[in-house]
């Protein structure tokens, strides 16, 4: 059964970058069939795409981020990441990484469980 | 703000049924792009709870039903439970924003 894993630094400072990694494990990172996206959830509010990419190495990015995010994919490791730049508390979330069906912007239907970053001092 | 309109809150008590709307535009779900819907239960990711308008994933009972229409989408419960509260969200590909779009979420609560 296919599982995402996300891992990375819990506290990060204001204006470094932020960097998380997500674990695919149960299947390959390299299946035609998907996408892999992250999304975020500040405190007590509602979910944000972030962006996707597939495993080739195509981008897709939420254009309020887009200055400000990377995201990269590892198949040899069956990983993909995260990079955020310039964080500001505005930043501190829940993130999540996902499985995008068929199409960047389509349905996710596995979630990794999330990790929670907090953007302070 | 969110691209995709949903009610803050929504209750019902057991056994009743309630429906959550998810109102957009024609940049999204008026442009005939599929919606979906997502539980979150307090502390957990979101779980796939209807994708495709009103298609269900293995394992999702029968009471969770989606529908779409215009530039809005619907998902419906039946036969409410305690263990139906939680949040619930809509999402879509907007194309005006070249990407993913949420709803705010909507807060179920069963009295």
């Amino acid at each position: 059964q296919l599982q995402l894993q996300e891992s990375g630094p819990g506290l990060v400072k204001p204006s470094e970058t932020l960097s998380l990694t997500c674990t695919v494990s149960g299947g390959s990172i390299s299946s035609t069939n998907y996408y892999w996206g992250w999304i975020r959830q500040p405190p007590g509010r509602g979910l944000e795409w972030i962006g996707s990419i597939y495993y080739s190495g195509s981008t897709y990015y939420n254009p309020s981020l887009k200055s400000r995010v990377t995201i990269s994919v590892d198949t040899s490791k069956n990983q993909f990441s995260l990079k955020l730049s310039s964080v500001t508390a505005a930043d501190t979330a829940v993130y999540y990484c996902a499985r995008h069906i068929r199409y960047f912007y389509y349905y996710m239907d596995v979630w990794g469980k999330g990790t929670t970053v907090t953007v302070s001092s | 703000q969110s691209v995709l309109t949903q009610p803050p809150s929504v209750s019902g008590a057991p056994g009743q049924k309630v429906t959550i709307s998810c109102t957009g535009s024609s940049s999204n779900i008026g442009a005939g792009y599929d919606v979906h819907w997502y539980q979150q239960l307090p502390g957990t990711a979101p779980k796939l709870l209807i994708y495709g308008n009103s298609n269900r994933p293995s394992g999702v009972p029968d009471r969770f039903s989606g529908s779409k229409s215009g530039t809005s989408a619907s998902l419906a419960i039946t036969g409410l439970q305690a263990e139906d509260e939680a949040d619930y969200y809509c999402q879509s590909y907007d194309s005006s924003l070249s990407g993913s779009v949420f709803g705010g979420g909507t807060k179920l609560t069963v009295l």
